[in-house]
């Protein structure tokens, strides 16, 4: 089967400060990742899709410039979270797909990220 | 926008008892893929199952079975001879091909002895 892992698992950190989570696809190659974020006994929110080599797109409402999306390579995304605040605190999930076209979404085991 | 919804929030069912969670949703596509997400308390999304909306045939994956009503935007998913470890979060999620998953708001099914 394919393996998406994230890391790191879940993380503390200090307001203002800057948290980058990484999202990689062990056994395949993924031309599409996708970021979501949930909140406590809720659904999963998209955040933005990510395609190898280009801008990510972000869903309405989520500020670009707070959550920096890169997809540099067919294997790797990252999420960074600038000037973190205790209302970004969430869990953060990935997901892979190796082609755009294709329908199967594998998911990371997400990041639990709490901002003191 | 596509939307799905999830009519029933928690459910329970006894162990190796048969429980069925709704799931419908609006679209105006006609090609797309629906999906059944569990999500157990270690949050991993795991697929359950999933089923193209051209197939007549529903999707069957061991004790998980639809019932894929497609004019009805109808997606009920079966669990038969229910285990303690089903108990979970249930997602269902509409897809349009080359987009992202849409989910709904999800079922917490507990299983109980």
């Amino acid at each position: 089967g394919a393996v998406v892992s994230q890391h790191p698992s879940r993380v503390i950190c200090k307001s203002g400060t800057s948290v980058k989570i990484e999202c990689r696809s062990l056994d395949f190659q993924a031309t599409t990742m996708f970021w979501y974020r949930q909140f406590p006994k809720k659904s999963l929110m998209l955040m933005a899709t990510s395609n190898e080599g280009s801008k990510a797109t972000y869903e309405q409402g989520v500020e670009k410039d707070k959550f920096l999306i890169n997809h540099a390579s067919l294997t790797l995304s990252t999420l960074t979270v600038t000037s973190a605040h205790p209302e970004d605190s969430s869990f953060y999930i990935c997901s892979a797909k190796r082609t755009a076209s294709t329908d199967t979404q594998y998911f990371g085991p997400g990041t639990r990220l709490t901002v003191l | 926008a596509q939307t799905v919804t999830q009519s029933q929030p928690e459910m329970s069912v006894q162990e190796a008892e048969t429980v069925t969670l709704s799931c419908t949703y609006d679209t105006s596509e006609n090609n797309y893929y629906l999906f059944w997400y569990k999500q157990p308390p270690s949050r991993q999304m795991i697929l359950v199952i999933r089923q193209e909306a051209y197939k007549q045939q529903n999707a069957t994956e061991n004790r998980f079975s639809v019932n894929f009503q497609k004019a009805a935007k109808s997606f009920s998913l079966k669990i038969s001879d229910s285990q303690l470890g089903d108990t979970a979060m249930y997602f269902c999620a509409f897809m349009k091909l080359g987009y992202a998953l849409n989910f709904g708001k999800g079922t917490s099914l507990l299983v109980t002895p």
